[in-house]
């Protein structure tokens, strides 16, 4: 099946610290989806990326849609401690084919 | 305000005891998906709804049953637990199928 391939597995920084986590995969994907899991609470959507190229923010959030339409990255400006949490990408191949396709996801632990 | 509201949140059952779970939505989306998630692993996606038409995962176990009496509420039956299905089941909600999906909170499903 098809597989997004989510780095870093996790990371640990400071807080103030920028972070970036990418998701790579070896198909064309129309649509790349965000989330934030907190532990024990279901995925919260962060940013959704609807065309190759398009940059979105949301707040102190940036992701991008590649322009090839096989990768997406997130960063993350100046950290703070309730950022921690594990960050999923995840796409949408469309063509028939919508069901969502999770990376493995990159914890976060940011240190006060 | 929830959109998405799962019940219970947590829910302890016993080996092969028939355990169901909730989902209802505020959203009127069309879609309603459930997601089976284990520690440290991405959703799995086990079976979703479009309106009234149920679409199975060709991989989501015969002892995974799913209900949707109407457009707000959805069901997951679980017919005989086992140990291996102790996890974190999430519902989500879309639009449309190529839409993004808002997840609940989740059900932290224990099996004894």
């Amino acid at each position: 099946g098809q597989q997004l391939n989510q780095s870093p597995q996790s990371m640990f920084i400071q807080e103030g610290e920028d972070v970036s986590m990418n998701c790579t995969s070896s198909s064309i994907f129309n649509t790349w989806l965000w989330y934030k899991q907190d532990p024990g609470e279901g995925p919260v959507l962060l940013i959704a990326l609807y065309k190759a190229g398009e940059l979105t923010s949301n707040g102190r959030l940036t992701a991008q849609f590649g322009i090839t339409r096989k990768d997406s990255f997130l960063n993350i400006s100046a950290s703070i401690p309730s950022d921690v949490g594990i960050y999923f990408c995840a796409g949408q191949l469309g063509g028939g084919s919508e069901k969502l396709v999770f990376g493995k996801g990159t914890k976060l632990t940011v240190n006060p | 305000d929830a959109m998405v509201i799962q019940n219970p949140r947590y829910q302890v059952t016993q080996f092969g005891k028939p355990v169901t779970l909730s989902c209802s939505q505020t959203l009127n989306h069309n879609v309603m998906y459930w997601y089976q998630q284990k520690s440290s692993q991405a959703p799995k996606l086990l079976f979703h709804y479009y309106d009234k038409d149920f679409n199975n995962e060709a991989d989501t176990p015969d002892n995974f049953q799913s209900r949707r009496p109407n457009t707000s509420f959805c069901f997951l039956d679980i017919r005989s637990p086992g140990l291996g299905d102790a996890a974190m089941y999430l519902c989500a909600t879309s639009r449309d199928w190529r839409d993004t999906q808002y997840f609940g909170p989740g059900t932290r499903l224990t099996v004894l």
